[in-house]
């Protein structure tokens, strides 16, 4: 049983485009976290996020944590080849359980 | 601050022999996880520990896998009789304790199993 679902899967852009993706699960989180991974390498964190309708920006990513806990989205403006990867969500249920990661999206920015 | 270390990064065997990964976590950290990914899907909880002590062991691991945090420092991660579905790779991750939310995971660059 998948707790958090990602969508899409796949994603390919032009530079320049934005986008969002999606995480949803049907149970509460106490926090998700978004990680980045590129081939070959572990993924890397880019954000927490901790309270019901949080909003959080880092750059031209911008990071939404729904109302109930239990769903977030990642959007991207302007996208660029740089910002090609797997994305991932992750979350714990309580503040000290262990984090479980959704299937991830991923996503490539065609120059 | 030196990062997660794994080793090998690389290791290929034949069906039936055993593995042994290394760990060595962050320093500071209290936590530990390892997981398993394959290829283009998310990273698939296997184990944690806090310190020394293994908090949890996923439902999906057979009996082949088992880990270890001896002294609360470095772990090691061993799957006996191996099989081809074992080919992934296997990352471990270190975070500090206490909450979750305030505790990001530091990954290491994995180890990629090839079972032939």
């Amino acid at each position: 049983t998948q707790l958090l679902e990602q969508s899409p899967q796949f994603l390919s852009i032009q530079e320049g485009e934005n986008l969002t993706v999606y995480c949803n699960s049907s149970s509460v989180f106490s926090s998700l976290q978004w990680y980045r991974q590129e081939p070959g390498e572990g993924p890397v964190l880019l954000v927490t996020v901790v309270t019901g309708g949080e909003v959080k920006k880092l750059k031209r990513l911008t990071f939404q944590f729904g109302d109930a806990r239990k769903d977030s989205s990642l959007h991207i403006t302007a996208a660029q080849p740089g910002d090609t990867g797997l994305y991932l969500c992750a979350g714990a249920k309580t503040s000290y359980d262990k984090v479980i990661f959704g299937p991830g999206t991923s996503l490539s920015v065609i120059p | 601050d030196t990062g997660v270390s794994q080793n090998p990064r690389h290791k290929i065997t034949k069906r039936g022999q055993n593995v042994t990964f290394r760990c060595d976590p962050i320093s500071e950290h209290n936590r530990l996880y390892w997981y398993r990914q394959t290829l283009g899907q998310g990273p698939e909880f296997l184990t944690y520990f806090q310190n020394e002590a293994q908090l949890e062991k996923s439902r999906l691991l057979s009996d082949r896998f088992s880990a270890e945090r001896p002294k609360g420092s470095f772990s090691t991660l061993e799957i006996q009789r191996t099989e081809q579905g074992d080919s992934a790779m296997y990352l471990c991750a270190s975070s500090e304790t206490g909450t979750a939310y305030n505790s990001p995971l530091h990954f290491g660059n994995g180890t990629r199993l090839t079972v032939t």
